[in-house]
């Protein structure tokens, strides 16, 4: 079945980008939608932002001027990059793969995840 | 400041049953949009727990059931298990200003 493994640096500088890759295995990244979702450590979960396999994209707009997803189909993976943090970005970083079902817009569900990994946002 | 609202914790005895509640808004639920839940086990990623307010994907145990009306969804939880400690989070979709996918407050569920 299709797996996700997210990878990066741990440790991002303030007023720095974030850069992160996801690699898709088990699975075609083509026909699909990708999303980028965090949660703060011990705080709930906040979407970032997702890309089609086209190239296409959708960001939460309260990051959407400082968020940027591609896609690399080659070699199946997408990825994000945040710029300008704060200590605020700090969290764990988790891509998901975005189900929608086109007969019923905006319900659609993140499945599976990835193991997710902690950026944390320090001098 | 999620829009979905879900209770910090609710606990329970094993056999028992627990519900965690998910309240929304006429821009989200209300609005008709689906209501999904996902179980995060300590120290793990979010897995899809019910997904289109009711449908379990396969592997999931009959135990967990979801439902949904109004401006509100539900998970419900029988038969309680040491296992099913975890966090607790629903999932929708706000077509307000900041139209984007919403997740909720989280709950944590305790096997007393």
């Amino acid at each position: 079945q299709v797996q996700l493994q997210e990878s990066g640096p741990g440790l991002v500088k303030p007023s720095e980008t974030l850069s992160l890759t996801c690699t898709v295995s088990g699975g075609s990244i083509s026909s699909y939608y990708w999303s980028w979702i965090r949660q703060p450590p011990g705080k709930g979960l906040e979407w970032i932002g997702y890309i089609y396999y086209s190239g296409s994209t959708n960001y939460n707009p309260s990051l959407k001027s400082r968020v940027t997803i591609s896609v690399d189909t080659s070699k199946n993976q997408f990825s994000l990059k945040l710029s300008s943090v704060t200590a605020a970005d700090t969290a764990v970083y988790y891509c998901a793969r975005t189900v929608r079902i086109a007969a019923r817009p905006g319900g659609d569900w993140f499945d599976p995840w990835g193991q997710g990994t902690l950026v944390t946002v320090s001098s | 400041q999620s829009v979905l609202t879900q209770p910090p914790s609710v606990s329970g005895a094993p056999g028992q049953r627990v519900t965690i509640s998910c309240t929304g808004s006429s821009s989200n639920i209300g609005a008709g949009y689906d209501v999904h839940w996902y179980q995060q086990l300590p120290g793990t990623a979010p897995k899809l727990l019910i997904y289109g307010n009711s449908n379990r994907p396969s592997g999931v145990p009959d135990r967990f059931s979801g439902s949904k009306s109004g401006t509100s969804a539900s998970l419900a939880i029988t038969g309680l298990q040491a296992e099913d400690e975890a966090d607790y989070y629903c999932q929708s979709y706000d077509s307000s200003l900041s139209a984007s996918y919403v997740f909720g407050t989280g709950t944590k569920v305790t096997v007393l």
